[in-house]
């Protein structure tokens, strides 16, 4: 059963930083992996979808990398903005079905 | 293309009653989604439709939970007898299937009083 968890839950840094957003899952065998983002009480937004033959994709201060090999996935934000808080999703498709979601990173980035 | 719309954006039920919500996914996508999400939590897997199929219910869609999506259009969740355990968001999601990436809608916020 595939299981997706996200590292760390929480996270707080000043504004300007760089900053890794970690995520792993427990097989390999995956179509692809979503990154989403959420702001309180809204739904969900799509920033990166990396397909498994892929290893990177980039938007802007936006890069998601993929090692299906490992079972990990990082977001990395640059230059990190207040309008930058929100709650980070990771969600991979292990088949041609449903996507399995992490419990999410809530990311705050002081001022 | 207006994205994924759901409707209401807000609902607050008391308990026992029976509640629906609908959702119009992008127009030329054949998959639809439904996610529920508690808060704190991820998003967690429903059910999910390829045209007007139901090919996959998650065990956590009880007997009181019914979905449907006449004509492989817009789609209806509905919950009987609600109960304050069902309070939650309530999301959906429309793809093209295979490698194609998902899109979410606001989602329905449902609080049971």
């Amino acid at each position: 059963k595939q299981e997706v968890t996200q590292i760390p839950a929480a996270l707080s840094v000043p504004e300007g930083e760089n900053l890794v957003l970690n995520c792993s899952f427990t097989d390999s065998a995956i179509y692809n992996l979503q990154w989403f983002r959420q702001d309180p009480g809204k739904g969900l937004t799509s920033l990166l979808l990396i397909q498994s033959s892929q290893r990177e994709q980039t938007s802007g201060r936006l890069n998601a990398s993929l090692d299906k090999s490992s079972g990990r996935s990082t977001l990395y934000i640059a230059a990190s903005q207040p309008g930058d808080s929100a709650t980070y999703l990771c969600a991979v498709r292990p088949g041609d079905d449903k996507i399995i979601f992490g419990k999410g990173t809530r990311l705050h980035i002081l001022p | 293309d207006t994205g994924v719309s759901q409707d209401p954006r807000h609902k607050i039920t008391k308990r026992g009653q029976n509640v629906t919500f609908r959702c119009d996914p992008i127009s030329e996508h054949n998959r639809l989604y439904w996610y529920r999400q508690t808060l704190g939590q991820g998003p967690e897997f429903l059910t999910y439709f390829q045209n007007e199929a139901q090919l996959e219910k998650s065990r956590l869609l009880s007997d009181r939970f019914s979905a449907e999506r006449p004509k492989g259009s817009f789609s209806t969740l509905e919950i009987q007898r609600t109960e304050q355990g069902d309070s939650a968001m309530y999301l959906c999601a429309s793809s093209l299937g295979g490698v194609a990436g998902y899109t979410f809608g606001s989602g329905t916020r449902l609080t049971v009083v």
